[in-house]
């Protein structure tokens, strides 16, 4: 079955540290990659999105992610994590331009100041 | 304001009731789609519309119904028949009708069934 995998489900880390969230996928072929965030009392929204070219992918707020295609990965990173990054993050998947978006389970991220 | 309205952000039913969420949006998005959030299990699926007077039903259905006879609206009936129903409940939209390009999200209703 198709998948999406985030392989950590509540992560707990002091200011200033550095952050990797994982993110592994199940499909074959070419796929477009998501990361969604959801803030405390906020609604949903993209951090960052690959569809195709350079496999590294930065986004708001500092966040970068990289797809390697031959892990079937999309890990999130941030060098330097803040307060403000508390949130739910969720990784997602979608196969081609006529399939739905795949959800991963998400991981809560817990910055402590 | 452009955005996606959801209401109520709270929501309380009786066991055996029917109650409808209302999704509201003016980004003149072509699509929309209906997600159940719970604990620990992502975001999923349950219906979703690419244009006026057509939907489709995703992963988890049953229990659940939609209309879609305004672009603008995609509201979600909740009935009887579905098992556990409490749960949060987002509405998203995209600008074209293929969900592959990013998604805007509403901020959410959150039901429970007393």
């Amino acid at each position: 079955a198709q998948s999406v995998s985030q392989h950590n489900h509540h992560v707990i880390l002091s200011e200033a540290a550095s952050l990797e969230l994982g993110c592994n996928y199940s499909y074959g072929g070419t796929v477009n990659l998501f990361w969604y965030v959801q803030y405390p009392g906020q609604h949903l929204q993209l951090l960052l999105k690959y569809f195709s070219g350079d496999p590294l992918v930065k986004g708001i707020k500092g966040f970068e992610a990289e797809f390697i295609k031959s892990k079937f990965s999309f890990n999130l990173r941030k060098p330097s994590v803040q307060w403000s990054d508390t949130a739910e993050y969720f990784c997602a998947v979608s196969r081609n331009r006529d399939d739905k978006i795949i959800f991963g389970k998400g991981t809560r991220l817990h910055i402590l100041p | 304001d452009g955005g996606i309205t959801q209401s109520p952000k709270y929501l309380f039913r009786k066991e055996g009731q029917n109650v409808t969420l209302s999704c509201e949006q003016n980004l003149n998005h072509d699509a929309m789609y209906w997600y159940r959030q719970d604990p620990g299990q992502g975001l999923r699926l349950i219906y979703y519309s690419q244009i006026v007077n057509d939907f489709q039903k995703g992963d988890i259905a049953e229990g659940y119904s939609v209309s879609r006879e305004k672009k603008e609206s995609f509201p979600l009936t909740v009935t009887s028949a579905q098992k556990n129903p409490t749960a949060f409940y987002l509405c998203a939209t995209t600008l074209g009708q293929i969900m592959n390009t990013e998604a805007f999200f509403g901020q959410g209703t959150r039901l429970t069934v007393v």
